[in-house]
């Protein structure tokens, strides 16, 4: 198994640039969600998935959207990078809503 | 130790040596607490859990300790060897809730002395 794949690893965006994140894991897990990392404030979660086709905000949602068309797949949007989401973004999925969560490797995304 | 909030702090320790990595949580109403590892650039790594109803759990070479009074958590990792170098989180959550209230815990560097 691959556990949790995510794409790209790395990107460079300009201010007001769109892009996708794409996460998939093939655990069969139906719950996924998507972090960011920022240095000195841990993990803050941004949207998350307790379902195919259902998503949910997290703590810091805005300027992000989501879609969970497939249950492998959790899809993170940017419509209007910022040079404020400059930052790690994790993906992760989990088979219940508590336990241990699957983490992918991480996409660094740089907005200048 | 770490903390919500706080600077992340450091921690050197000498190879063969058993490491203490601590965390203070906020909400006294928190009842699971989790700990992972996170190494250079790769993704958090689910350690050990413990429910509040716990004080101590024991895993492969790691301890967590819980102590609701002071709304501490300690990880003690035994013997520790070099691929333990790493930046260890807390996370807590509350009773109700799951994953999408976790919250994480700046996290500590642990770093293994040859």
């Amino acid at each position: 198994n691959a556990g949790v794949t995510q794409t790209p690893k790395f990107r460079v965006l300009k201010t007001g640039q769109s892009m996708t994140l794409l996460c998939a894991q093939d655990m069969n897990h139906e719950y996924m969600y998507w972090y960011r990392q920022d240095p000195g404030m841990g993990l803050r979660l941004i949207h998350y998935s307790v379902g195919e086709g259902t998503t949910a905000k997290g703590e810091v949602p805005d300027g992000y959207n989501v879609s969970r068309l497939k249950k492998q797949n959790f899809l993170l949007g940017l419509e209007s990078a910022a040079p404020s989401q400059t930052s790690v973004y994790f993906c992760a999925s989990s088979y219940g809503s508590s336990g241990e969560q699957f983490f992918g490797p991480g996409t660094r995304l740089t907005v200048l | 130790g770490e903390s919500v909030g706080l600077h992340l702090p450091t921690l050197s320790v000498q190879e063969g040596d058993n490491s203490i990595i601590n965390c203070a949580y906020s909400n006294s109403a928190s009842d699971y607490f989790i700990w992972y590892k996170q190494e250079s650039g790769k993704g958090p790594q689910f350690i050990i859990d413990i429910r509040s109803n716990m004080d101590k759990r024991q895993g492969q070479r790691v301890t967590v300790l819980l102590n609701k009074t002071v709304k501490h958590l300690s990880l003690q990792i035994a013997a520790t060897q070099p691929g333990d170098s790493a930046v260890y989180f807390c996370a807590e959550t509350f009773p109700n809730f799951g994953n999408e209230k976790l919250t994480f815990g700046t996290g500590t560097r642990l770093t293994i002395i040859p």
